[in-house]
């Protein structure tokens, strides 16, 4: 059974810093993963989609990388603003298509 | 710009009684999703159709549980009878297919007292 992890769970960083969110899975038999951010009692918007042939993808001050055969994946995000204050959340797509989601990173960013 | 609309957005409702989640995805989208993400939590899958055909319902409590998508477009999730664990924030997403890149409605917030 294929488990997420997100690490750190939290993270408080003063406007301006760049930041990396970390995401691993333990089957890199994956189709794809996407990346999502969450606004307290909100639904998700999805950020970025990587496919499983895919090494990166970019969206404006976002960049996720995906290294399959460690299992791993990174957002990255560029001088991060309040605004960026949200949950963080990976899923991904097993070979048999079942999405997977990990418990998200939770993050403020205080002017 | 399409969205996935869910309704209601919030209920409120005793334990033993049945509730009902309505999702509709965005137009021509054939995958449609339900999950449940409890508080600090990641969403849990709970049932994922492909058209009107069920794809996953593995983590579905089939005692208590149940979902259809009779016409292959909009869908309902019912719950009867409730119990106080099932308060949550159900949440439906919508693809073009399996594996695509999902959308996701605003999520109903169910508080069972």
């Amino acid at each position: 059974k294929q488990e997420v992890t997100q690490i750190p769970a939290a993270l408080s960083v003063p406007e301006g810093e760049n930041l990396v969110l970390n995401c691993s899975f333990t089957d890199s038999a994956i189709y794809n993963l996407q990346w999502f951010r969450q606004d307290p009692g909100k639904g998700l918007t999805s950020l970025l989609l990587i496919q499983s042939s895919q090494r990166e993808q970019t969206s404006g001050r976002l960049n996720a990388s995906l290294d399959k055969s460690s299992g791993r994946s990174t957002l990255y995000i560029a001088a991060s603003q309040p605004g960026d204050s949200a949950t963080y959340l990976c899923a991904v797509n097993g070979g048999s298509y079942i999405p997977t989601f990990g418990r998200g990173t939770s993050l403020i960013v205080h002017p | 710009e399409a969205e996935v609309a869910q309704s209601p957005r919030y209920k409120i409702t005793e334990k033993s009684q049945a509730v009902a989640f309505w999702c509709d995805p965005i137009s021509g989208h054939a995958t449609l999703y339900w999950y449940r993400q409890i508080l600090g939590q990641g969403p849990e899958l709970l049932v994922q159709f492909q058209d009107e055909s069920v794809v996953d319902d593995s983590q579905l409590p089939k005692d208590r549980f149940s979902a259809e998508r009779l016409k292959g477009v909009d869908s309902t999730l019912k719950i009867q009878p409730a119990e106080l664990g099932d308060s949550a924030m159900y949440l439906c997403a919508s693809s073009v297919g399996t594996g695509w890149e999902q959308y996701f409605g605003p999520g109903t917030r169910l508080t069972v007292t």
